[in-house]
């Protein structure tokens, strides 16, 4: 099994672009989430879903959509990058919340 | 809502022991307990569910005390593979899953 798939691994913008980070799992886990990290401030929770065409915003929403439409794949839009969205993304993925979360490669993202 | 953890660092000589706190303020269904190496992902070690239990995990263990809102990770007889930052993660009502701020834990020789 591949587990979770993060694509890319790196990406450098101009301010004001869009974009897609892709996330996909092949392990049939309900629950998936978005978080981003920054030095010193752990992981934030940008947008998670409990199933297929089922997302809710965490604690860092601004800037960022997502949808749901399959189980596997649950991508992160960033809709008018800003140098403040650099950071480093992790997707997540876990069959129910009593379960570990198993987290993709990452994506380090840069906007100049 | 994000869970507070301590100490923000630690610094371990091979062998020693070492306690890790994560403490939040809300009623919490369980914690996650994680670790992750520089420039790596996160990786699951172990959960704990509402009902205070405490698991182990080799040299690796944790409690959970859901009417304080705490949980604890003991790390004993520390190797220089436990080094990384471990953070909890907590789940309260309504799905949401929040990450600590994390501790960085060095073991030298």
């Amino acid at each position: 099994n591949a587990g979770v798939t993060q694509t890319p691994k790196f990406q450098v913008l101009k301010t004001g672009q869009s974009m897609t980070l892709q996330c996909a799992q092949d392990m049939n886990h309900e629950y998936m989430s978005w978080y981003r990290q920054d030095p010193g401030m752990g992981l934030r929770l940008i947008h998670y879903s409990v199933g297929a065409g089922i997302t809710d915003q965490g604690e860092v929403p601004n800037g960022y959509n997502v949808s749901r439409s399959t189980t596997e794949d649950f991508p992160l839009r960033l809709l008018s990058a800003a140098p403040s969205q650099t950071s480093v993304y992790f997707c997540a993925s876990s069959p129910r919340q009593v379960n570990g979360y198993t987290f993709g490669s990452g994506t380090r993202l840069t906007v100049v | 809502q994000q869970p507070v953890q301590s100490p923000q660092a630690v610094i371990l000589r091979e062998g020693e022991d070492a306690v890790i706190n994560c403490s939040s303020s809300k009623a919490l269904y369980s914690v996650h307990w994680y670790r992750q190496k520089h420039g790596e992902a996160p990786v699951f070690l172990m959960i704990l569910l509402k009902g205070g239990e405490q698991k182990g995990h080799e040299k690796i263990s944790a409690s959970f005390n859901e009417k304080k809102q705490q949980s604890s990770l003991y790390l004993t007889a520390s190797q220089l593979s436990y080094s990384g930052t471990y953070f909890c993660g907590t789940e309260s009502a309504g799905n949401q899953f929040y990450f600590g701020t994390g501790t960085s834990l060095t073991v030298i020789p």
